[in-house]
């Protein structure tokens, strides 16, 4: 099946500061999502992005499908943006989720 | 509010027992899922169903069922509970088999 690694696995920002977090995928997918989940447990969506580039105010994306990799851009974070961000990948019937990045922002 | 409900949010109940959750789709998603999140880790597919038929099966345990109805709601059916088995279950719907998937709020299960 379909695997999915997240880089990195853990990540501790100062306030401010910007990121960049990775999803590499090992076969051709249909479809890619990234989500945040925050402390209380719930699953944000954040992108739904199977090629091409997208924004959302400090946030954007970007996934290379050719290449199997999709970037997650965070600028000028806050201690909101903390959590785990997943991304998950769809074969034909099934989304995948990586393993995640555990991101801790600091005031 | 992502429009997937899920029901109930929190249950505590004792080893060798058996629990039913629910969830609803969102209005016009016909494709449900199921997810497993123990503490700490990653989401773990159990299993999708797509207009009321199975489409794709995870690491579901046999001590698992879960079903979707004629009225596209779904339910996971726990049986003979372990401590093992506490966690986070998560459903979400989508529109298509694999479209834009949307994930309700959770039910939390803690087995004592």
């Amino acid at each position: 099946g379909i695997q999915v690694e997240q880089s990195p696995p853990d990540l501790i920002l100062q306030e401010g500061a910007n990121s960049t977090l990775r999803c590499n995928f090992s076969d051709s997918v249909n479809n890619l999502q990234w989500f945040h989940q925050n402390p209380w447990g719930q699953l944000i969506n954040l992108f739904y992005i199977p090629s091409g580039t997208k924004q959302n105010g400090r946030l954007s994306a970007t996934t290379v499908a050719t290449e199997r990799y999709s970037l997650l851009y965070i600028s000028s974070s806050q201690t909101t943006d903390s959590g785990v961000y997943f991304c998950a990948v769809a074969g034909t019937y099934k989304y995948i989720f990586g393993t995640g990045t555990r991101l801790k922002v600091l005031a | 509010d992502s429009g997937v409900t899920q029901t109930p949010k929190h249950l505590i109940t004792a080893t060798g027992q058996r629990v039913t959750l629910r969830c609803s789709p969102r209005s016009g998603d016909l494709s449900v899922y199921w997810y497993q999140q123990s503490l700490d880790q990653g989401l773990q597919f159990l299993i999708q169903y797509y207009n009321g038929e199975e489409r794709a099966k995870g690491n579901i345990l046999e001590r698992f069922s879960a079903q979707q109805f004629p009225d596209l709601h779904s339910e996971l059916n726990l049986s003979s509970l372990e401590l093992g088995d506490s966690a986070l279950y998560f459903c979400a719907s989508s529109m298509t088999v694999t479209g834009e998937l949307f994930f309700g709020e959770g039910s939390r299960l803690t087995v004592l």
